[in-house]
């Protein structure tokens, strides 16, 4: 199965700043099939990005999502006090779908 | 509107078999291209992919886990109900039922969560 390694374990960041988070698989993911969901404490997740790089309904344009192949990048331009949370990647493209260990952003 | 809720019992002893239910609304499991899966958190830990099943009853489960799941669903209810046999205390966690994409096989809306405990 493919392994998802999420860096780093924790950003520390400031409202209004950028936020970069990488996924990065063990192999090849199978086309461009990798979600990012947002889970906030005490929530369950939330839909971010599929396909790498599409936003789910709802999902304010500072989140985009973007690569291929074995690194996967999600970006927040500009920090919202509501974006503090843990992010997890999910490949999809290959059996059995598989998550990463999560990235928190928190509070500089 | 969709929505999902898991229920079940909070404690389990270990070895004991465990039975969650995911009560959807919002759309039917029967319908053509629908899916429910699970997925387990234990506490402070990653997201694990458990178990999927589709309209059509195909199912899909964790390799790792296979031998001791079963997902079902009861179409008059519109439910989707998992089984998880001989239960330790390193099963302990959440659990999530979430209704697959129609696009792929992530998740576009997911129950609160069911926290499970086992202990004796």
């Amino acid at each position: 199965e493919i392994v998802l390694t999420q860096s780093p374990g924790t950003l520390s960041l400031s409202p209004g700043e950028r936020a970069t988070l990488s996924c990065r698989a063990s192999q090849t993911v199978t086309s461009i099939y990798l979600a990012w969901y947002q889970q906030r404490p005490g929530q369950a997740p939330r839909l971010l990005i599929y396909d790498a790089s599409s936003r789910a309904t709802g999902v304010p344009d500072r989140f985009s999502g973007s690569g291929s192949g074995t690194d996967f990048t999600l970006t927040i331009s500009r920090l919202e006090p509501e974006d503090f949370a843990i992010y997890y990647c999910q490949q999809y493209g290959n059996s059995p779908v598989t998550f990463g260990g999560g990235t928190k952003v928190d509070f500089k | 509107q969709i929505t999902l809720k898991e229920s079940g019992p909070t404690l389990v002893k270990p070895t004991q078999t465990l039975t969650l239910t995911c009560t959807v609304s919002g759309f039917s499991v029967r319908s053509a291209g629908v899916a429910v899966g699970w997925i387990r958190q234990p506490p402070g830990k990653a997201l694990e992919w458990l178990a999927l099943i589709f309209w059509n009853d195909d199912t899909r489960y964790s390799p790792s886990l296979a031998d001791r799941l079963t997902i079902t669903k009861d179409t008059s209810k519109n439910q989707v109900v998992l089984t998880m046999t001989n239960m330790d205390p390193v099963d302990t966690g959440t659990y999530y039922c979430a209704q697959k994409g129609y696009g792929g096989y992530y998740y576009a809306y997911w129950g609160q969560g069911a926290l499970v405990t086992v202990s004796s």
